[in-house]
C-alpha cells in the first residue's frame, strides 16, 4: 500500500512565524501535491511538484512556497504565517500515468493553527 | 475549463437508507472520475474510480456510472451505516494538465 506521511498531525504557530510542513512518501510517486482544505471551500490546490526540483503553481499559491530535494519529499513553507493561513494541509503523491488515469493518495493531513 | 459540482450537504439519513450523492463536472477532454471519503480526523481515501464513458466504480457497497451523455458520475449506496458518516468529494483528473479538480465535499451522517 502506498503510505504518505505529513511531519505533524497538529500544529500551532504565531504570526510572522516560518513553519515548515513536511511530507514523504515511500512508493516512487513522481507528482507530489499540496492542498489546503477549508469548510465550504473543498479541497485548494496551493502547489504541485511533477519531478525533483521541480514545482508548478497551484490555484492559490500566494504566501506559500515549496521545496523538492528529493523524489519522495515534498515540503510547503509559510514563510510568514499570518491568520487568515490557519487551516488543514493535505499532502498528496501520485504516479505520472502513461495513459488515462490517475489516483491521488494522501497523507493525515496537518491542523495548522496561526495565533 | 475544467470543474466539479456536487450537492450541498450535509445528508442525514438513517441506517439502511438509500444514499445518492449527485456529481456533474466540466471537462475539456477525457477525464478520469473518482470517488474520495474523508472520515474525522482523516486524510482522504480513494473509494472508487472510472475511467472511461459507460465504466461502473464500485467499493464497499458504494457505486458510481460514469455518464458522458449527461456528464454525471453520481454516488450511490442501497443501504448505508453509521460508520459511512464521512465527507465525500467528487474529483476528476484530466491527463492534459495533470492535475485534479475538487468538489466542495459533501457531508453525510448516518443516524442508527
Amino acid at each position: 500500500d502506498v503510505k504518505v506521511t505529513q511531519s505533524s498531525r497538529y500544529l500551532v504557530k504565531r504570526t510572522g512565524e516560518k513553519v515548515f510542513l513536511e511530507c514523504v512518501q515511500d512508493m516512487d510517486h513522481e507528482n507530489m501535491f499540496w492542498y489546503r482544505q477549508d469548510p465550504g471551500l473543498g479541497l485548494r490546490l496551493i502547489y504541485f511538484s511533477y519531478d525533483v526540483k521541480m514545482k508548478e503553481k497551484g490555484d492559490i499559491p500566494e504566501g506559500y512556497s515549496v521545496s523538492r530535494e528529493k523524489k519522495e519529499r515534498f515540503s510547503l513553507i509559510l514563510e510568514s504565517a499570518s491568520t487568515n493561513q490557519t487551516s488543514m494541509y493535505l499532502c498528496a503523491s501520485s504516479l505520472i500515468a502513461g495513459a488515462s488515469t490517475d489516483t491521488q493518495y494522501f497523507g493525515p493531513g496537518t491542523r495548522l493553527t496561526v495565533l | 475549463g475544467n470543474s466539479v459540482t456536487q450537492m450541498e450537504g450535509p445528508v442525514t439519513l438513517s441506517e439502511e437508507a438509500f444514499l445518492t450523492i449527485n456529481c456533474t463536472y466540466t471537462a475539456t477532454g477525457y477525464p478520469s472520475l473518482f470517488w474520495y471519503v474523508q472520515y474525522p480526523g482523516e486524510g482522504l481515501q480513494l473509494l472508487l474510480k472510472a475511467t472511461k464513458a459507460d465504466d461502473k466504480g464500485s467499493n464497499k457497497g458504494f457505486e458510481a456510472t460514469y455518464r458522458k451523455e449527461t456528464t454525471s458520475f453520481h454516488l450511490e449506496k442501497g443501504s448505508v451505516q453509521v460508520s459511512d458518516s464521512a465527507v465525500y468529494f467528487c474529483a476528476l483528473w484530466e491527463y492534459n494538465f495533470n492535475k485534479f479538480y475538487f468538489g466542495s465535499g459533501t457531508k453525510l451522517n448516518v443516524k442508527p
